[in-house]
């Protein structure tokens, strides 16, 4: 059974960067796609992008010059980092196993911006 | 992107009922639509793909049609377990777009 769990600050500072990491157990990062999603009750439920198990990445262009995805097949897991964050970044974190359906999601961590 | 207008935003109802929600998209996406459920402080939980396919595991009193660009999600013999809120979202263009969700509750 694959689970998910992601780890990273709970609070961030204005224009700092967020980073997170998702660390993956039941199944191997070189083996799938693998995704991160927010939810605030702002936006809803926002895609910001995935990272295949060969390095290729997509992000939502919403995002787009913010975000960076990473892999550490070493550790199993996999990261992302969002750049100068603002309030609206405020939300809930999951990471998920999947491209464009996410299949597994992780419990979620809640991030929030502020000085 | 895909606009995903999901209706009602929230509806009551009683156990044994059957509920249906609505997804209408902004464009044609054909089946690549997927239903989720969500309840309070978890993860949401994928429970139909490609519009009415059930997920493993998943009871088959949930079920999912689409008629054009419109996606319907239906519950039959609403059980306790079932008030959550439920969450349609695209997978045929790039970004994955979500529904504003719907809260069922009793």
């Amino acid at each position: 059974q694959v689970q998910l769990r992601e780890s990273g600050p709970g609070l961030v500072k204005p224009s700092e960067t967020l980073s997170l990491t998702c660390a993956v157990s039941g199944d191997s990062v070189s083996s799938f796609f693998w995704s991160w999603i927010r939810q605030s009750p702002e936006k809803g439920l926002e895609w910001i992008g995935y990272i295949s198990n060969t390095g290729s990445r997509n992000y939502n262009p919403s995002l787009w010059g913010r975000v960076t995805m990473s892999l550490d097949t070493s550790k199993n897991q996999f990261s992302l980092d969002l750049a100068s964050v603002t309030s609206a970044d405020t939300a809930v974190y999951f990471c998920t196993r999947g491209k464009a359906t996410p299949y597994t999601w992780g419990q979620g961590s809640r991030v929030t911006v502020s000085s | 992107d895909i606009r995903m207008t999901q209706s009602p935003s929230s509806l009551s109802a009683s156990i044994g009922d059957t509920i249906t929600i609505t997804c209408q998209a902004s464009q044609n996406i054909g089946s690549s639509v997927n239903w989720f459920q969500q309840i309070p402080g978890k993860a949401p939980k994928l429970l139909l793909y490609g519009a009415s396919t059930l997920e493993t595991g998943v009871p088959s009193r949930f079920s999912g049609r689409v008629s054009g660009t419109t996606f319907t999600f239906t519950i039959t013999n609403l059980q306790p377990e079932d008030f959550a809120t439920y969450y349609c979202q695209q997978y045929d263009n790039l970004p994955p777009t979500f529904g504003g969700g719907t809260k069922v509750q009793i």
